[in-house]
């Protein structure tokens, strides 16, 4: 079946640093595939997203492009803020069916 | 825009107790997802419901059933609790035409089984 994987935390930077999350995935056909973020006590928001290969989805500073031939979604951000502090989730969709989420890697900014 | 609201917030049962979690989509949403997200955990799929019928459903025993109602909001019902059934329940509305795969969650429903 479907699943992605992520890169093991906790990961912990400085302010300012650049930051770089991994994140694979096994589907067959075309997945979208997205960036969720949730802060503490609350749900999900979704961060970016892409739909086809070699899309590059980005937000508030954030970026993943969809890479087909390395299976991959990697979430990158040139200057991380404290208040970027947060649980970030990979995860995958194909037509209107579930959502299939990394484990999640938390990440702490320390100014 | 109401985006996807969940109540109750938090809730605290005992083993073998019933539990309804309540779910109203984003506006002009019609398709409601449920997942359960188990402390230091992804989310994992429990079911789908669009057009008041469950569309897909992931790998939760019987003991998890829900509901779709005409006004497109959704409950989850969870019987026969167990202590592993705590987690934060989310919901998450899409919508059937246009960018389907795009699901908006709500603040999720904190169950405690003790």
């Amino acid at each position: 079946g479907d699943s992605v994987t992520q890169m093991e935390g906790p990961v912990t930077l400085s302010e300012e640093a650049f930051l770089t999350i991994n994140c694979t995935y096994t589907a067959t056909g075309y997945p979208s595939l997205f960036w969720y973020v949730q802060y503490p006590g609350e749900g999900l928001q979704l961060l970016l997203k892409a739909t086809k290969a070699d899309d590059k989805g980005s937000n508030k500073g954030f970026e993943a492009t969809y890479r087909k031939e390395t299976t991959s979604f990697h979430l990158e951000k040139g200057s991380v803020q404290v208040s970027d502090s947060a649980v970030y989730f990979c995860a995958l969709i194909r037509g209107a069916q579930k959502l299939v989420f990394g484990q999640g890697t938390r990440l702490t900014i320390n100014p | 825009d109401a985006g996807v609201t969940q109540s109750p917030t938090h809730l605290i049962k005992t083993r073998g107790q019933q539990v309804t979690l309540r779910c109203s989509p984003k506006s002009g949403h019609d398709t409601v997802s449920w997942y359960q997200q188990a402390l230091g955990q992804g989310p994992q799929f429990i079911f789908q419901y669009y057009e008041e019928e469950e569309r897909q459903r992931g790998n939760f025993p019987d003991r998890f059933s829900g509901h779709q109602f005409p006004n497109y909001s959704s409950e989850l019902n969870v019987n026969a609790l167990l202590l592993g059934d705590s987690a934060l329940y989310l919901c998450a509305s899409s919508l059937e035409t246009g960018q389907r795969y795009e699901q908006y969650f709500g603040p999720g429903t904190r169950l405690t089984v003790t």
